[in-house]
């Protein structure tokens, strides 16, 4: 089955700067990639998503990067601000929107 | 998006019991699913909830211990079976919304057993 593997397990910035999480995928046949977004003691929120017939996509200070050859992919959070403090994951699936498979996570830390 | 809710939303259970959580969502979906997500860890996939047939169970996932129903578009229901410690955890359900083709939680259900 797929295997997800995030880094880092946890990321400090100062508030401003860029975050960039990476995870890499196994299953060649996986073709969506969601960002989900986790708050403390709250359900994961889906932040952003990609399809692997894109290379990149971007939703305001949110982007995210496809390397289908590499079977990789990378959240970038730009400007980031203490809101963005939370536990972020990635997710694999090569059944569209089903059977998500999800990396281990990261706890992303904005300083004020 | 399609609202989710589960019940309970947390529970507090002794070992060798069992606790069925329910998932009720405001539209017809095709799709449901049921994950844990272990104190300070990631999601991990139990079982795909099909309607009108058995559940579709991940690796290291079994019925007997996890039985799933899905009587209709809108409805689940996880047990948690003959429980231990071990199995507290956050029981989430998701719904694929087909239209924007993306996947949704609900609230989860915390569970300790003691």
């Amino acid at each position: 089955g797929e295997n997800v593997e995030q880094h880092p397990s946890t990321l400090s910035v100062q508030e401003g700067d860029s975050a960039v999480i990476k995870c890499t995928y196994s299953d060649s046949a996986s073709n969506y990639f969601p960002w989900y977004k986790q708050e403390l003691g709250k359900r994961p929120q889906l932040i952003i998503d990609i399809r692997s017939n894109v290379g990149e996509k971007k939703d305001q200070r949110i982007a995210v990067t496809l390397n289908k050859t590499a079977k990789h992919f990378s959240l970038h959070i730009t400007e980031t601000q203490p809101e963005d403090s939370a536990v972020y994951f990635c997710a694999a699936s090569s059944t569209g929107a089903n059977n998500l498979f999800f990396g281990t996570g990261t706890r992303l830390t904005v300083i004020p | 998006s399609a609202v989710i809710s589960q019940k309970p939303s947390r529970d507090i259970c002794q070992r060798g019991t069992s606790l069925t959580i329910q998932c009720q969502v405001d539209s017809q979906v095709t799709m449901m699913f049921w994950y844990r997500q272990q104190p300070g860890q990631s999601l991990t996939l139990i079982a795909t909830a099909n309607q009108g047939s058995e559940a579709t169970y991940e690796s290291g996932f079994v019925i007997d211990k996890f039985p799933i129903s899905r009587p209709n578009l809108t409805f689940s229901t996880l047990t948690v079976s003959n429980m231990s410690p071990e199995d507290s955890s956050i029981y989430l359900c998701s719904v694929e919304d087909r239209q924007l083709e993306t996947q949704y939680f609900g609230p989860g259900t915390r569970l300790l057993v003691l």
